[in-house]
């Protein structure tokens, strides 16, 4: 069964720490894995990744993939109060003849910043 | 630049009524997917439709759990004799058409459900 495992669920800091989040996955037909922030309502789309080893980076946010190993970090520098939220990590595999296809999600993690 | 609109954002509803979700995708999304999300659970993949099409509903359960996407407005899913299982936050996504490597789906703010 495809499934997708975040550690830890869940996480406090105090401002300006630096957080690394987890998230690994055993999928048939890996596709791609991204990362959202969901506060309040909607998850935010933050990071798909594809292959491997390549870093993304979006201010102080940054995630890599290792395919070989199967997982992904997400981390976050210099973490501000606004940056509490759980951080989900979800693959996605082909199936249905196409690239689209549904997302497994994991449990997410809890990130909770102290002032 | 609207982003995916759900609609109630909020309902409420007995023990054997229906229910009804709303969702319409970002402008030039062609593709939708409902997920449910449980208190300290992921989320859940239920269907996934294209317009006029479902491609996909392995996650939806069998019985009382329908969906649509009809050529002209929102796609709909319907709960019918809803139980207090039910309750639960329903999100909708949806994306473009994309024929390599998939483009990420965009959440709506969710549709919070509890059955009294």
């Amino acid at each position: 069964e495809d499934k997708v495992v975040q550690s830890p669920l869940s996480l406090v800091v105090h401002e300006g720490d630096t957080v690394t989040l987890n998230c690994s996955y055993e999928v048939t037909n890996f596709r791609s894995l991204l990362w959202y922030k969901q506060e309040k309502k909607a998850p935010t789309f933050l990071f798909m990744l594809t292959s491997s080893g390549i870093e993304k980076k979006s201010g102080r946010l940054s995630s890599i993939l290792d395919k070989k190993e199967l997982f992904s970090i997400l981390n976050i520098t210099a973490t501000q109060t606004g940056d509490s939220a759980i951080y989900l990590c979800a693959v996605r595999a082909m199936n249905y003849g196409g690239s689209q296809g549904n997302l497994i999600f994991g449990k997410g993690t809890k990130l909770s910043v102290k002032p | 630049n609207a982003g995916v609109m759900q609609n109630p954002r909020h309902l409420v509803r007995r023990r054997g009524q229906e229910a009804r979700l709303r969702c319409s995708p970002m402008k030039g999304h062609s593709h939708v997917y409902w997920y449910r999300q449980l208190p300290e659970e992921g989320l859940k993949f239920m269907v996934y439709l294209q317009k006029e099409n479902i491609i996909d509903e392995s996650g939806m359960p069998k019985e009382r759990f329908s969906a649509e996407f009809p050529k002209e407005g929102p796609s709909i899913l319907r709960i019918q004799q809803v139980v207090r299982g039910d309750s639960a936050a329903y999100f909708c996504a949806s994306s473009p058409e994309s024929r390599d490597i998939g483009q990420p789906q965009h959440f709506g703010d969710g549709t919070r459900l509890s059955i009294l």
